[in-house]
């Protein structure tokens, strides 16, 4: 199947400080990725919606300014955690679509996930 | 909230044949169903996912009911490998649709 890559897998870095976590299709093409963050012994909670080229959806109770999402190429969607607090301490996860595969039935693809550890 | 209803764990003895049943009664006729395993630390992997007919593919089988109130997902050999959270999941196929995640089953191969 598609591969969607993360990187990096895992960051710890000190409280007020950003992490930008990136996260590509490699070998095809995505309009749309979502973002996901998962806490400990918890299902996967939907951060946001990136779309290529425009303004990310972020669903309710996500801080827009907080978790900055840029889906600058087909290929490329960033979220970059701003100003970050030991509470974000999460495992983030996006997932992509492959636009060309499989007509509408295609399925969605996930990436290895990114674990960030914040003091 | 998650449409589907799934059982918190289920335990299968290596070897045997895993059946992960799904309720999801509220199911709209365009809403695909789509199952999806998460191994410790990982990223979701996609299993199979169908519309109304039964579907098989390298990894697993899907059975749907006529109905289509409920699924289950059969792993015809379950290897220890197998052991993850199987998440159950209904969703419209459109482009710009993000997958909605449930609590799933823990599903635990033991030899």
């Amino acid at each position: 199947g598609a591969v969607v890559s993360q990187h990096p897998s895992w960051v710890i870095c000190k409280s007020g400080t950003s992490v930008k976590i990136e996260c590509r299709s490699l070998d095809f093409q995505a309009t749309t990725m979502f973002w996901y963050r998962q806490f400990p012994k918890q299902s996967l909670m939907l951060m946001a919606t990136s779309n290529e080229g425009s303004k990310a959806t972020y669903e309710q109770g996500v801080e827009k300014d907080k978790f900055l999402i840029n889906h600058a190429s087909l290929t490329l969607s960033t979220l970059t955690v701003t100003s970050a607090h030991p509470e974000d301490s999460s495992f983030y996860i996006c997932s992509a679509r492959d636009i060309t595969s499989g007509g509408p039935t295609g399925e969605l693809f996930f990436g290895e996930g990114s674990r960030l550890t914040v003091l | 909230d998650a449409k589907t209803t799934q059982p918190p764990s289920m335990d299968c003895a290596e070897g045997r044949a895993a059946n992960l049943p799904c309720n999801h009664s509220t199911i709209s006729g365009n809403e695909y169903v789509y199952w999806y395993r998460q191994i410790h630390s990982q990223g979701p992997q996609y299993i199979i996912h169908g519309l109304k007919n039964n579907e098989t593919n390298e990894m697993a089988s899907l059975i749907i009911t006529e109905d289509r109130k409920s699924s289950t997902l059969i792993l015809p050999h379950a290897t220890l490998r197998d052991t993850a959270v199987y998440y159950c999941i209904v969703r419209v196929n459109q482009a710009g649709t993000a997958l909605i995640f449930g609590k799933g089953t823990t599903l635990s191969v033991s030899s």
